[in-house]
């Protein structure tokens, strides 16, 4: 199975700056997915960040909130841009190995 | 949206076993049955899967009926580190098809 490092795990921010996290696997995937939870909701799918492509965003979301990279097979980055306290949920980046594999997630907080 | 349907919520006595229902009355029959399950504040956490068939692993065992539209999740002796919420998804079984969430069934192991 996938090992999954996010970071960071958490962070508080202040209204209208940009927070950059990290994803990084110990094997080289093809796909990775970036999710949303919102407090006391499920997960929604923000992205799927292939590498050497860009990235295809879900309904509801956009690159200019959340760009993404994808330098290389092990590695991905989700900035959330010009942050307000609606964006306060948990990030989490996943990957596929005929299953879904979860990093720990980072829980940002807006003020 | 979700193909799924759980109840809210369930409680469970320590060392009894745990039966999760899940309705998925529209699953096609390419699709499989997949369980999740997130512990607070945690990335969520590969169960099991299954097609047609029961399946069982050291996690737990999943019993889908004859016709595919439903499925019970078994937690043989629950535990209060079972305590979180399980997630059904239904899913082709094809690399890069989104995984999507319903609410999920908030499961409460009491001592």
């Amino acid at each position: 199975s996938a090992v999954i490092s996010q970071k960071p795990s958490r962070d508080i921010c202040q209204r209208g700056t940009s927070l950059t996290i990290q994803c990084q696997v110990d094997s080289q995937v093809t796909m990775m997915f970036w999710y949303r939870q919102q407090p006391g909701q499920s997960l929604t799918l923000i992205a799927t960040a292939n590498q050497g492509s860009e990235a295809t965003y879900e309904s509801g979301f956009v690159i200019d909130k959340f760009p993404i990279s994808r330098p290389n097979l092990t590695f991905s980055t989700l900035t959330v841009s010009n942050m307000s306290p609606e964006d306060s949920s948990i990030y989490l980046c996943s990957v596929e190995d005929e299953k879904l594999f979860f990093g720990s997630g980072t829980q940002l907080s807006v003020l | 949206d979700a193909k799924t349907t759980q109840p809210t919520s369930m409680d469970c006595a320590e060392g009894r076993a745990a039966n999760l229902p899940c309705n998925h009355s529209t699953i096609s029959g390419n699709e499989y049955v997949y369980w999740y399950r997130q512990i607070h504040s945690q990335g969520p956490q590969y169960i099991i899967h299954g097609l047609k068939n029961n399946e069982t692993n050291e996690m737990a065992s999943l019993i889908i009926t004859e016709d595919r539209k439903s499925s019970t999740l078994i937690l043989p002796h629950a535990t209060l580190r079972d305590t979180a919420v399980y997630y059904c998804i239904v899913r082709v079984a094809s690399y890069g098809q989104n995984f999507v969430f319903g609410p999920g069934t908030r499961l409460s192991v009491l001592p």
